[in-house]
């Protein structure tokens, strides 16, 4: 079964800080996603990547960036936290094919104080 | 322009009987993927159903079927014989091939369904 991790389920952070969230997949995934999801709001894509150090934006990339140094592993990075960003986060992978459903994580929940 | 829409925030149905969720689609790309998603109060994201832009017939799998109707860029999903563990938000998203190759996926807001017993 594929298996997307996501470091933390829960987080708290203060505003200002720079914030690192951690997405890792077990099954050679070329795609990952990063989404955020809020009531009324459904998911949005804040970014995604279809290879190792390659990144397109989604609908919401402003405050955030992302990092794929590894095929396994894509962090989201809030650069300055504002407490508009909180929110819960959900990670992604699939194969690169059109057919191919995504597998997420079990999301984060972000606080920014 | 929204991508996908999903304009029932929440719907109610009686166990056993059939209930249609609405999604509708914009897109100017001739490839393109929809798929459904069940997300119950647990949190996780269930993977339910997939429809291609060239399958001609509609996907079914299981108790889910697909209603597409391309000319009215429509893909609704019909779940028969609702059971109580059907109760969760449903999300329809859209897998675009794009000019680089590269795959977006976008979601709508979804429609949360309650079975009532």
């Amino acid at each position: 079964d594929v298996k997307v991790t996501q470091s933390s389920r829960y987080l708290v952070k203060r505003t200002g800080e720079k914030v690192f969230l951690e997405c890792v997949q077990d099954m050679d995934h070329e795609n990952m996603f990063w989404y955020r999801q809020d009531p009324g709001l459904g998911l949005r894509l804040i970014y995604f990547s279809y290879d190792v150090k390659m990144k397109e934006k989604g609908d919401i990339p402003e405050g955030y960036s992302v990092s794929r140094e590894k095929k396994e592993r894509f962090s989201l990075i809030l650069e300055s936290a504002s407490t508009n960003q909180t929110s819960m986060y959900l990670c992604a992978s699939s194969r690169g094919a059109l057919n191919q459903p995504q597998h997420f994580g079990d999301g984060t929940r972000l606080s920014i104080l | 322009a929204q991508k996908i829409t999903q304009t029932q925030p929440g719907m109610f149905v009686q166990e056993k009987e059939a209930v249609t969720l609405d999604c509708t689609y914009d897109t100017s790309d001739p490839s393109y993927g929809l798929f459904w998603y069940k997300q119950p109060s647990s949190g996780e994201m269930i993977f339910l159903i997939y429809q291609g832009s060239y399958d001609q017939q509609n996907a079914t799998e299981g108790r889910y079927s697909l209603n597409f109707q391309k000319a009215r860029k429509s893909a609704n999903l019909v779940i028969s014989a609702s059971q109580l563990g059907d109760s969760a938000m449903y999300f329809c998203a859209m897998r675009e091939a794009g000019s680089g190759g590269y795959q977006k996926v976008t979601f709508g807001i979804g429609t949360k369904l309650q079975v009532i017993p």
